[in-house]
């Protein structure tokens, strides 16, 4: 069955830091990777996705997730968080561009001044 | 405002209580799911419709939930004899799906309290 993992239930990075998300997947073929973000009493907004193509990918925000096949990674990475960023952030997989998309539990985001 | 709106925003209610939520979808998608949102996990899918056809259903959805789209519009979503493990929040998306997309659109949620 597919599955998405988020070992990271909490991160803690300071402001200007760099930000790293782990998130991996378990999917019998190319999978499509998302990564969305949901702030307090907001939806959930797309951050960025991974169909096919360059394993590099660009988002929202300054944003971008690497695809590696090898090691069923999409990880997320920012080079320098702003207060902003403070939110809950999901990796998820669909397993077809017309079908539903699988979650991972969210990695929850906070910012040190 | 053009995105995905859901109501009510809060709804508490006693159990065994039936309640009734709707989402109106962005113009034109022909695409609409309902997904449930527990405390601490992400959130699960329930059901889809393509226009006004249920395509698929959830293990999650018990008899006890039923779903409608009835013009291909907007969408309920009744949850029959509430149970205080129906308390989460319950998220409606859109898409227009086609070949080369399908990106799904989230409104805010109904968050339901069942005492």
């Amino acid at each position: 069955a597919q599955s998405v993992t988020q070992p990271d239930i909490h991160i803690t990075v300071s402001e200007g830091a760099s930000l790293e998300l782990r998130c991996n997947y378990s999917y019998g073929a190319t999978p499509y990777l998302f990564w969305y973000v949901q702030s307090p009493g907001q939806g959930l907004q797309l951050l960025l996705k991974y169909f096919s193509g360059d394993t590099l990918v660009q988002g929202i925000k300054g944003f971008e997730a690497e695809f590696k096949r090898s090691q069923s990674s999409f990880n997320l990475r920012k080079p320098s968080v702003h207060w902003s960023d403070a939110a809950e952030y999901f990796c998820a997989v669909g397993p077809n561009r017309d079908d539903k998309i699988i979650f991972g539990k969210g990695t929850r985001l906070h910012i040190l001044p | 405002d053009t995105g995905v709106s859901q109501n009510p925003r809060h709804k508490i209610t006693k159990r065994g209580q039936n309640v009734t939520f709707r989402c109106d979808p962005i113009s034109e998608h022909n695409r609409l799911y309902w997904y449930r949102q527990t405390l601490g996990q992400g959130p699960e899918f329930l059901t889809y419709f393509q226009n006004e056809a249920q395509l698929e259903k959830s293990r999650l959805l018990s008899d006890r939930f039923s779903a409608e789209r009835p013009k291909g519009s907007f969408s309920t979503l009744e949850i029959q004899r509430t149970e205080q493990g129906d308390s989460a929040m319950y998220l409606c998306a859109s898409s227009r799906a086609t070949l080369t997309n399908n990106e799904q659109f989230f409104g805010p949620g109904t968050r339901l309290t069942v005492l």
